[in-house]
């Protein structure tokens, strides 16, 4: 059974703190690890898609990055507007790319 | 990105009545999903919304509870039937699109 683990649950910075949030996953076979952000109310923005070990990707403060076992998101300098959960998933093959099994999710909460 | 409307936002319903939750996509999209998320928890997959046949449901979810309708490839409604207050979630609509998953904005039911 594929299992995706997020830690810590929940982490609360200082604006301009930086940290990493971490994903841990078991699947038989990674034909994706993906990464939204999910502000209350909303449903989840996708922003990262990482296909295999190595593989890093940017977006202003944010830095994903995928092992054979895990995923970092890394956040530079937050800023309070970066509060949000944020959620890792991975799609494990099959016929159809949106089976996505989802972790937890990490609360992010920056202090100005 | 595909822009997707999910309709009601919210709504606040009896035990054992059945609502319908709307969603729209503003271009045509091969693959439709529906997904719940329950309250403190991680978004679970319901169904796959399949244009011109039966959705395929996840183990857990029944059609009889979860009726999925998908005239067409920019549009599909589920309904939550004979609902229990177990049933108060999120329920989101979301598309494949360009190997990537974009999710609506979500129905918040609640069930009394």
């Amino acid at each position: 059974e594929d299992q995706v683990t997020q830690s810590p649950e929940a982490l609360r910075l200082q604006e301009g703190e930086s940290s990493s949030l971490n994903c841990s996953y078991t699947v038989s076979g990674l034909r994706g690890l993906f990464w939204y952000r999910q502000d209350p109310g909303k449903g989840p923005e996708f922003l990262f898609t990482l296909y295999s070990a190595g593989e890093e990707k940017e977006k202003e403060r944010l830095k994903a990055t995928l092992t054979k076992k895990e995923s970092f998101l890394h956040i530079t300098a937050p800023k309070p507007e970066d509060s949000a959960t944020y959620l890792c998933a991975v799609d494990a093959g099959g016929t159809s790319y949106g089976k996505l099994t989802f972790g937890q999710g990490t609360i992010l909460t920056v202090h100005p | 990105s595909a822009v997707i409307s999910q309709k009601p936002s919210r709504d606040i319903c009896q035990r054992g009545t059945s609502l319908t939750i709307q969603c729209q996509v503003d271009s045509q999209v091969t693959m439709m999903f529906w997904y719940r998320q329950q309250p403190g928890q991680s978004l679970t997959l319901i169904a796959t919304a399949n244009q011109g046949s039966e959705a395929t449901y996840e183990s857990g979810f029944v059609i009889d509870k979860f009726p999925i309708s998908r005239p067409n490839l920019t549009f599909s409604t589920l309904t939550v039937s004979n609902m229990s207050p177990e049933d108060s979630s999120i329920y989101l609509c979301s598309v494949g699109q360009n190997e990537k998953l974009f999710f609506g904005s979500g129905t918040q039911l609640s069930v009394l």
